[in-house]
């Protein structure tokens, strides 16, 4: 066990609707990423949040957003859901460390998107 | 841009023989190497790391890795297989952001299958 949570375990939802996924870093931790790992494009990094501010973004698609809140737990928010949506996203937490942060991953939500 | 290539998408080993799982990254400076692995339903655990010094670096249950510069290779490697290593197991090597933080580039994964 990590000490990241993530929920929903599991998501079903239909095209076009709006869902939230959420994240408890582990205690301590102030970073959290977000990945999406899907069948065609594997393991992608999404976005980077840091105590609350955004710090970096990789591949997201812009119908999607997420926050990161002062309790430190972020959201992950996915609408104009597609089919190519279904995927299982991770969230990772860190805390600052040199050279570079271990990140540490919750066990995932899986959307399916029908 | 900086890639992670791992060219077995499937290995099946016996129980208790060896296994290396290969891993090739392209990266400018000193890379930041990671393997994690993945256990159907789970999330993703790290197995070890590699960010300096000495290129053998020791994880946990019993697997290694050898940095290799001179060949962009940072190859995971078990002496002996248990049943309780099939997963899917992934190399990451990370890349800095313009931020300055560290974003994880994934490799494709390899499927370990372990054969009683």
């Amino acid at each position: 066990d990590s000490g990241v949570t993530q929920t929903p375990k599991h998501l079903i939802t239909a095209t076009g609707q709006r869902v939230t996924l959420r994240c408890s870093p582990r205690s301590g931790d102030l970073s959290v990423y977000w990945y999406q790992q899907s069948l065609d494009q594997g393991l992608q990094f999404l976005i980077q949040y840091y105590n609350g501010e955004e710090r970096a973004k990789g591949n997201i698609l812009e119908r999607f957003s997420a926050q990161q809140f002062p309790d430190l737990h972020s959201e992950l928010n996915l609408s104009s859901l597609e089919l190519g949506d279904s995927a299982l996203y991770f969230c990772a937490s860190s805390y600052p460390q040199a050279p570079i942060d271990e990140q540490y991953f919750g066990p995932g939500t899986r959307l399916t998107v029908t | 841009a900086q890639s992670v290539t791992q060219p077995d998408i499937h290995i099946t080993v016996s129980e208790g023989a060896s296994l290396e799982l290969r891993c090739n990254y392209s990266y400018g400076a000193t890379p930041y190497l990671f393997w994690y692995v993945q256990s159907p339903g789970q999330g993703l655990q790290l197995l070890l790391k590699y960010f300096s010094g000495d290129t053998l670096v020791q994880g946990i249950k019993g697997f290694e890795a050898e940095f290799k510069r001179s060949q962009s290779s940072f190859n995971l490697r078990k002496p002996s297989v248990h049943w309780s290593d099939a997963a899917e197991y992934f190399c990451a090597v990370g890349d800095i952001t313009t931020s300055g933080t560290y974003k994880y580039i994934f490799g494709t994964g390899t499927r370990l299958k372990v054969l009683a």
